[in-house]
């Protein structure tokens, strides 16, 4: 069974501090790895995807096999990224997600 | 392009009562999952229908059933309800069963039981 953990529920930061979201995984296969948003009154949505290896919002996330991690960082943390993020595992083939309990991040002025 | 849309937005049942949430996909997709989303927690997999066939089933009970319709709209019902279902549901759909196809979420449908 696959399995997501993001270890801390809130997250404050300043804003330009760097942000970092942390996120591992348990699955024996090869997992596809997820970033989700939740921003205030808005529906949850893809931030970024590991096959992509892109840089969404100024948002990357490297997947490291040997540790399980998929790990969400921004150098220089903005008020818009205040929002909740969901890790997200999905196993090849098949599109159903497994998400972590989520982060809380806000950003302080 | 129409995103995919939930109803109702929230509703209040008493313990013991059914219930029907309903889910209209975004157009051209064929594929809908549902979701449960406790209070704290971050969404877990009921189950996902691809062209009307279920398709998988998280850990849920029975009573948790569903239906995907020629259209590929979707209702999610719940029998007998438990205080614990208590939840924001939670549907989203995609192009097909490919891992490649991005989910796209409804903005989900808060239930409360007391």
């Amino acid at each position: 069974a696959q399995r997501v953990t993001q270890p801390e529920k809130l997250l404050s930061v300043f804003k330009g501090a760097p942000v970092e979201l942390k996120c591992n995984y348990s699955y024996s296969g090869s997992p596809e790895l997820f970033w989700y948003v939740q921003y205030s009154r808005q529906r949850l949505q893809l931030l970024l995807r590991h096959i992509s290896r892109e840089s969404i919002k100024g948002f990357t996330a490297d997947l490291n096999k040997g540790e399980t991690s998929f790990h969400l960082k921004k150098p220089f943390a903005q008020e818009e990224d205040s929002a909740m993020y969901y890790c997200a595992s999905q196993v090849q083939g098949n599109n159903r997600l497994a998400f972590g309990k989520g982060n809380q991040v806000v950003v302080i002025p | 392009e129409t995103g995919v849309t939930q109803s109702p937005t929230h509703l209040i049942k008493t313990r013991g009562q059914q219930v029907t949430l309903r889910c209209s996909s975004q157009s051209g997709h064929n594929t809908v999952s549902w979701y449960q989303q406790a209070l704290g927690q971050g969404p877990q997999f009921i189950f996902q229908y691809y062209r009307e066939e279920e398709n998988g089933r998280g850990n849920f009970p029975p009573r948790f059933s569903g239906l995907q319709f020629p259209n590929y709209s979707s209702e999610l019902n719940v029998n007998a309800l438990e205080l614990d279902d208590s939840a924001l549901y939670l549907c989203a759909s995609s192009l097909g069963l490919s891992s490649n196809y991005e989910q796209y979420f409804g903005p989900g449908t808060r239930l409360t039981v007391t």
